[in-house]
């Protein structure tokens, strides 16, 4: 799987947009992009995962550049709730062999502001 | 709630013991993972099953076992037990199709404490 790398913490302000990058340069054609959070010792909620065209969902927007090396997951409008951990993956799609585990890096913290 | 059911919450036991951490997945999720999430090692993939069956292992321990019943739901095993194994235990369930990916469903976990 595709390493990724995010930063470790961001602020943002509450009603604003939160951008979260995340780099994926050594992303293969058929990898796709998945965003998770984790809200303070929750279980890991799914956002949003991409392969290579722009997704929105009623959660988030993910913008992946063309050339799929990096991707932003963008919060429309913050809210407290929505501090939490964000998680960036790089995952193959399922194969049918059975086996999806997921691989979590150290995320980004998100602080919303108020 | 996720649909992703796990008990207890909180267990706190001894060194030395074996506790059992339950699993049930998501209605028609044929898939279980077990996560570990300790406070220096962040979330390590433990194990999965897939229809009853072992489909891959992650950083699990020895002393560590998991199985999934014919009901699909999974338990995980963690016995003689050591101060490092004070951590929250995620369980998640996914659909497994062919082609595309799906995103998994985590439950609420079990924070486990040995003392």
């Amino acid at each position: 799987d595709a390493k990724t790398t995010q930063p470790p913490s961001m602020d943002c302000a509450e009603g604003r947009a939160a951008n979260l990058p995340c780099n994926h340069s050594t992303i293969s054609g058929n990898e796709y992009v998945y965003w998770y959070r984790q809200i303070h010792s929750q279980g890991p909620q799914y956002i949003i995962h991409g392969l290579k065209n722009n997704e929105t969902n009623e959660m988030a927007s993910l913008i992946i550049t063309e050339d799929r090396k990096s991707s932003t997951l963008i919060l429309p409008h913050a809210t407290l709730r929505d501090t939490a951990v964000y998680y960036c993956i790089v995952r193959l799609p399922y194969s049918g062999a059975g086996s999806y585990q997921l691989t979590f890096g150290k995320g980004t913290k998100l602080s919303v502001i108020p | 709630d996720s649909g992703v059911t796990q008990t207890p919450k909180h267990l706190i036991t001894a060194t030395g013991q074996r506790v059992t951490l339950r699993c049930s997945p998501r209605s028609g999720d044929l898939s279980v993972y077990w996560y570990q999430q300790s406070l220096d090692q962040g979330l390590q993939f433990l194990i999965q099953y897939y229809n009853g069956e072992e489909r891959a292992k992650g950083n699990i321990l020895e002393r560590f076992s998991a199985q999934q019943f014919p009901d699909l739901h999974s338990e995980l095993n963690l016995s003689s037990l050591e101060l490092g194994d004070s951590a929250l235990y995620f369980c998640a369930s996914s659909v497994l199709g062919q082609g595309g990916p799906y995103g998994y469903t985590f439950g609420s976990g079990t924070r486990l404490t040995v003392v």
